[in-house]
This record gives structure tokens, C-alpha cells and sequence, in this order.
């Protein structure tokens, strides 16, 4: 199986640029998408695989791929987007298997 | 506008089957332009994806709960043969077909296991 590879925490002045990695060795052959979670709330979906924002998504949320690493950058963080934020793709096997990034905290200060 | 919702006990003794149920509005589970996964995430800790439904009928599941999943075509989830580390929100998510992400999910719900 693959795994995802995530740092732990970051951290971000108010309004400044961050960006969240993730590595992985599927990545160069699968789409990712990222996730945000609150505490106490269902994750939501701020990346989909062809890197595009859902609809309701600030344009502040972009995400990007370059070989086995998978960015997802806040430019301006807003202080609601303090959260844990998640990578996922498919397994390396070829087939419809799927993993989670251990996930990143993102604090904003 | 699609919602899902789950449900369940709240509590399962260690060694009995964990038994959830998925209750989705705004589509159908037979729908081709969908696909149904279950993902859960123990108190503290990050997500981890079980197990995929398709339109087809097949299912896909992690391989490290080896046999214990159940994804059934009503989009059902069982559990077998629980212990403490099966304690975790339980999440249904949807996406869509062609896509490798879930668009939508469930509130979450808890089960505990123990005795």
C-alpha cells in the first residue's frame, strides 16, 4: 500500500501565504484532493483532483502537483481558516484503493 | 442538493459487529454518476478510509481491516469482530464518477466500543 506523507503543523501570520505538502509516491500517477476539518465538523472538500476548487470555496485555496509532492496554498490566511487539512489519492496498486495524508494543522496567528 | 446522513448504535461490545447505515438524499445510490465511500476517524487522530461502493456493485476496502468490512449495495457498513481501536467517527462521503475525491459527506457519528 502507499502512504501519504504530511508535515504535522504549520503555522501562518493573518492574511500572509502558506503552503501544505504532501508526498507520495502514487502521487505521480493520481489526482489529489484536499480536505479541511474543524473541530467537532465533518471534513469538507477545498481541492478536487483536477486541482479545482467546489463551488462556495474561496479562490484564496489552490492546489497544485509536481512529481510525487502535492501542494495545497492559502495566499491571505483568514483566520477561519485555522484547521486540520487532509491529502488523498489513490493507492499505488492500480486499483480503486484510496489513503489519507496524516494530516497538517494549520494555525494562524 | 445531495446529503447524507448516518446512523447507528452508539456503543458496540468488543467482539460483536459493528452495524451503520448511510441514509443519502438528492440521489440515488444506483445512480452512475455516483460513488459511495465509508471513512472514519478515531478521537484524536487522523481519517482513514475503509472501503468504496460503486455503481457497479463492486466494493473496494482497506486492506487493513483485511476481511472484517462489509460494504453492502445499500450502502450499508459492517464492522465484525470490534475491539477498542474500531472506536472512531464513522463518516459516509459520496463522489463523483470519474473523480477521486469526496465531494460530499455525512455529519459523522460516533460508536464506542467496549464492554
Amino acid at each position: 500500500s502507499s502512504e501519504l506523507t504530511q508535515d504535522p503543523a504549520v503555522s501562518v501570520a493573518l492574511g500572509q501565504t502558506v503552503r501544505i505538502t504532501c508526498q507520495g509516491d502514487n502521487l505521480r500517477n493520481y489526482d489529489v484532493s484536499w480536505y479541511q476539518q474543524k473541530p467537532g465538523q465533518a471534513p469538507v472538500l477545498v481541492i478536487s483532483g483536477k486541482n479545482s476548487r467546489p463551488s462556495g470555496i474561496p479562490d484564496r485555496f489552490s492546489g497544485s502537483t509536481s512529481g510525487n509532492t502535492a501542494s495545497l496554498t492559502i495566499t491571505g490566511a483568514q483566520a477561519e481558516d485555522e484547521a486540520d487539512y487532509y491529502c488523498h489519492s489513490r493507492d499505488n496498486s492500480g486499483t480503486q484503493l484510496r489513503v489519507f495524508g496524516i494530516g497538517t494543522k494549520v494555525t494562524v496567528l | 442538493q445531495l446529503q447524507l446522513q448516518e446512523s447507528g448504535p452508539g456503543l458496540v461490545k468488543p467482539s460483536e459487529t459493528l452495524s451503520l447505515t448511510c441514509t443519502v438524499s438528492g440521489a440515488s445510490i444506483s445512480s452512475s454518476n455516483y460513488y459511495w465511500g465509508w471513512i472514519r476517524q478515531p478521537p484524536g487522530k487522523g481519517l482513514e478510509w475503509i472501503g468504496t461502493l460503486y455503481q457497479s456493485g463492486r466494493t473496494y476496502h482497506n486492506p487493513s481491516l483485511k476481511s472484517r468490512v462489509t460494504i453492502s449495495a445499500d450502502f450499508s457498513l459492517r464492522l465484525s469482530s470490534v475491539t477498542a481501536t474500531d472506536t472512531a467517527v464513522y463518516y459516509c462521503a459520496s463522489g463523483y464518477t470519474g473523480f477521486d475525491s469526496f465531494d460530499n459527506w455525512g455529519q459523522g457519528t460516533l460508536v464506542t466500543v467496549s464492554s
